[in-house]
């Protein structure tokens, strides 16, 4: 079975620093997504950004950008210029492309607050 | 676009009791799937669907089931409510099995 495992419960960072939030997965299979989600305090589940396992080039949307280390099963998120609407909870999630029907495996998260 | 919708936000209900969670969504998705989110455990999920006419079980199906009689509409109905249901829940859908999926806004189910 695969898992997700976030281990840094909570996170502060100061307005316009970076931050870097920790992912890792187990799994035993070669092809596969990962995602991290934003969940704001209005509760709403956000893609942030998506990464596929054959790739090898690192995902980047704007100031979002992942480390991706498929040999060592790490997944992290670096934020840069961090702002005050980045805070929220951060999810990392994880979907089989073999035999999983497209379902997510999410870790526990991360409590992100930046702080001005 | 609507997206994915949920109803009720906010719901209470008493031991015992039944009831369903809406979820439709307006983008032609094939893939919608139930969710439930408790505190310090993330997301899970508790049933899914692949298309109309076809269900199947999540991680943490016990106590839940579910229909897909159109593309629309994926209801998620609690049988007889128990306090260990106390969570919120979330409603996803995506084109295919392996886009991306886009969440509703969630509703908190709190069993007395």
């Amino acid at each position: 079975a695969q898992t997700v495992t976030q281990s840094q419960p909570e996170m502060s960072v100061q307005e316009a620093e970076t931050v870097t939030l920790s992912c890792t997965y187990d799994t035993s299979e070669n092809n596969y997504y990962l995602f991290w989600y934003k969940q704001p305090p209005s509760r709403q589940m956000i893609l942030v950004i998506r990464q596929e396992a054959y790739k090898q080039q690192n995902a980047t949307e704007n100031r979002f950008s992942v480390n991706f280390q498929k040999a060592a099963k790490s997944f992290s998120l670096k934020i840069s210029d961090s702002q005050l609407g980045d805070t929220a909870m951060y999810f990392c999630a994880f979907m089989k492309l073999r035999g999983s029907q497209g379902n997510l495996i999410f870790g526990k998260g991360t409590k992100l607050s930046v702080k001005p | 676009n609507a997206g994915v919708t949920q109803t009720p936000k906010f719901q209470v209900l008493k031991t015992g009791q039944s009831m369903t969670l809406q979820c439709a969504q307006d983008m032609n998705h094939e893939y919608m799937s139930w969710y439930r989110q408790d505190p310090g455990m993330g997301l899970r999920l508790i049933h899914y669907s692949v298309g109309a006419g076809i269900t199947d079980q999540g991680e943490v199906p016990n106590g839940y089931n579910v229909s897909r009689s159109t593309t629309e509409d994926f209801p998620l109905r609690l049988l007889s409510a128990a306090p260990s249901q106390t969570s919120v829940y979330f409603c996803a859908s995506s084109w295919r099995n392996y886009n991306e999926q886009f969440f509703g806004p969630g509703t908190r189910l709190t069993v007395l």
